[in-house]
């Protein structure tokens, strides 16, 4: 259980053009979701929290215009990179949580942006 | 604020060694969580092994144990027999009780020498 799935696992943009990335909970219902980025050799970074049929609270320092993020139902959040560039280029991973607790994150397996 | 530090950027051990990731975090809240990720090269985190901080007693999973000082603040994991595929980025994080955000260490590289 608790099985948390992304799409694409890996995608490479031309600079300028928006991108979609898809985060579903496959087994459970994910009252939040979170979007974190993660540099080579870094740790995450969360770049956003957010809750089914809400807008997404943005961490300091992340473009919400830039990274459009959408959690329209219990089970998919969705990332948009808008007009990417090359600096947009990173691994991102979501995460989700039941809401019974947040104690426990489940994690996806992670997108990996190239912006050429 | 909370902070979560590791201060071993790398570590490597023998196979079938112990070995033991540290952890230091900081908070002013007495009911929280830690936790311990495992992200191998496929980028998965992976759950290792959660301490509620109201429990005294160390948490243990098959050959992962913590060492949880709470008055330290020190959160420690002890890896026995240690595997080719205990190979991993480690993160530390904690996470307050009736909080959303879960704040991460800056990770431990953890090689296993065969």
């Amino acid at each position: 259980g608790a099985v948390v799935s992304q799409h694409p696992s890996w995608v490479i943009c031309k600079s300028g053009t928006s991108v979609k990335i898809e985060c579903r909970s496959l087994d459970f219902q994910a009252t939040t979701m979170f979007w974190y980025r993660q540099f080579p050799k870094q740790s995450l970074m969360l770049m956003a929290t957010s809750n089914e049929g809400s807008k997404a609270t943005y961490e300091q320092g992340v473009e919400k215009d830039k990274f459009l993020i959408n959690h329209a139902s219990l089970t998919l959040s969705t990332l948009t990179v808008t007009s990417a560039h090359p600096e947009d280029s990173s691994f991102y991973i979501c995460s989700a949580t039941s809401g019974r607790s947040f104690n426990e994150q489940f994690f996806g397996p992670g997108t990996r942006l190239t912006v050429l | 604020a909370q902070t979560v530090t590791q201060s071993q950027p790398e570590m490597s051990v023998q196979e079938a060694e112990t070995v033991t990731l540290s952890c230091t975090y900081d908070t002013s809240e007495s009911d929280y969580y830690l936790f311990w990720y495992k992200q191998p090269p496929s980028r998965q985190m992976i759950l290792v092994i959660r301490q509620e901080a109201y429990k005294q007693q160390n948490a243990t999973e098959n050959r992962f144990s913590v060492n949880f000082q709470k008055a330290a603040k020190s959160f420690s994991l002890k890896i026995s027999d240690s595997q080719l595929g205990d190979a991993a980025m480690y993160f530390c994080a904690h996470i307050i009780q009736g909080a959303q955000k879960l704040v991460f260490g800056q990770g431990t590289r953890l090689t296993i020498n065969p």
